[in-house]
């Protein structure tokens, strides 16, 4: 039973173009939402997050959109990098009360170049 | 640059065996989380430490259980392995009291595999 999906498992983009990876969720319940990312050997890098009380966060090249209605949240990586390329966790969490996460599955970008 | 270390790498057990694992978290990071991360899924949450007490617990059995010392370093022990516990295991350490907001650092992870 997967609360936070993620339902691309890989995506490739040209350099200097977007990258959008999206994430859905079940729990209405989730309040507060994240974006990592992994390169390989290495742990979660944090990037972004949301929390539910906004629809959007901007931080340089990157974006997050949050769509409460439809449980949905999409990254937006504008212009895409070569070093961009890594694993991309979404994760989201009730309340702020600890950091129990559920994380999705993730999704591999490849910026190409 | 995290400064949240690991180890050790990588692990070897087979099943029925004990293992502990340890991380050294970032001076001054009062809180510790605990990640199972299986192959091809995201980091699954175990439990998490502030100032040596578990304030928080994933839908892990007691098996599964931790210490958090006063030097930023913790210990994630599993007992009576099952070949289902191989996995990634993955530490966090952040600055506050280990809410939602508090940005976490990872290290590299210690990969168990259970034979």
């Amino acid at each position: 039973d997967q609360q936070v999906k993620q339902n691309s498992p890989s995506l490739s983009v040209q350099e200097g173009r977007i990258s959008i990876l999206n994430c859905d969720y079940t729990n209405s319940m989730f309040d507060y939402f994240l974006w990592y990312k992994k390169y390989p050997a290495e742990g979660p890098t944090f990037l972004i997050s949301i929390s539910s009380i906004k629809d959007k966060n901007e931080d340089g090249r990157f974006t997050v959109f949050l769509n409460k209605s439809a449980k949905h949240l999409s990254l937006h990586i504008v212009p895409s990098q070569p070093g961009d390329s890594a694993v991309y966790f979404c994760a989201a969490s009730v309340g702020n009360y600890g950091q129990n996460f559920v994380f999705g599955p993730g999704t591999r970008l490849s910026v190409l170049p | 640059e995290t400064g949240v270390t690991q180890s050790p790498t990588h692990l070897i057990k087979t099943r029925g065996q004990q293992v502990t694992l340890r991380c050294s978290s970032q001076s001054g990071h009062n809180t510790v989380s605990w990640y199972q991360q299986a192959l091809g899924q995201g980091p699954q949450f175990i439990f998490q430490y502030y100032r040596e007490e578990e304030n928080g617990r994933g839908n892990f059995p007691p098996r599964f259980s931790g210490l958090q010392f006063p030097n930023y370093s913790s210990e994630l022990n599993v007992n009576a392995l099952e070949l289902d516990d191989s996995a990634l295991y993955l530490c966090a350490s952040s600055l506050g009291f280990g809410t939602s907001t508090d940005t976490q650092y990872f290290g590299p992870g210690t990969r168990l595999t259970v034979l």
